[in-house]
């Protein structure tokens, strides 16, 4: 069980365009999910705090505007990378927080590998 | 301020000989602390959380709030144990986590 899965799992554009990442918690409701980004051999940078039926809350740094995060549902948060550039090229992650618990365990999808040309 | 504190980038040791990453914290009220591992291409999973006091695939962490410390040991390592593993702190009511640098560890055959 506590199953996260993202889609696409890379995906390549151009510099210009935007890229929409989806996470899904196959078996359980996740009324809070979480951005990630990973540069290599690096730690987790936690980008925003996507919560279901509310905007979502970003950390210091991270452009509101360029990272838009949509959580319509109990199972499923998006990221939209707006007009991306080259550095915006990173491995994305998310995970999710199960809302049946009373731990703030987070589970993990694969991750979404973003390569802007 | 919050933070997670790995101070140890690699740690290399050869099979059969114990294991202790370091993991420090800081926090101002009463922490939740994880250990996450990553192995090679595959997603990051949990390994351990100090409330469960429980021993996963033969490590054990425990939390020292007055070194605030939740170092992970394990007496015997094996060479499946080479992996990325992370502590985590997580953060009051919103449920975030915040993520030391990680360490890699690497066992020899």
């Amino acid at each position: 069980g506590a199953v996260v899965s993202q889609h696409p799992s890379w995906v390549i554009c151009k510099s210009g365009t935007s890229v929409k990442i989806e996470c899904r918690s196959l078996d359980f409701q996740a009324t809070t999910m979480f951005w990630y980004r990973q540069f290599p051999k690096q730690s987790l940078m936690l980008m925003a705090t996507s919560n279901e039926g509310s905007k979502a809350t970003y950390e210091q740094g991270v452009e509101k505007d360029k990272f838009l995060i949509n959580h319509a549902s109990l199972t499923l948060s998006t990221l939209t990378v707006t007009s991306a550039h080259p550095e915006d090229s990173s491995f994305y992650i998310c995970s999710a927080r199960n809302y049946g618990t009373a731990t703030n365990e987070q589970f993990f999808g694969p991750g979404t590998r973003l390569t802007v040309l | 301020a919050q933070r997670v504190t790995q101070p140890e980038k690699l740690l290399s040791v050869f099979k059969g000989a114990p294991v202790e990453l370091k993991c420090n914290y800081s926090y101002s009220g009463s922490p939740e602390l994880f250990w996450y591992v990553q192995y090679s291409r595959q997603r990051l999973q949990l390994l351990l959380r100090h409330i469960s006091r429980e021993s996963i695939k033969g490590f054990t962490a425990d939390l020292n709030k007055g070194e605030t410390s939740f170092h992970l040991k394990k007496p015997f390592a094996q060479e499946e144990d080479s992996a990325m593993y992370y502590c985590a702190l997580s953060s009051g009511n919103t449920g975030k986590l915040i993520f030391g640098q990680g360490t890699t560890l690497q066992v020899k055959p």
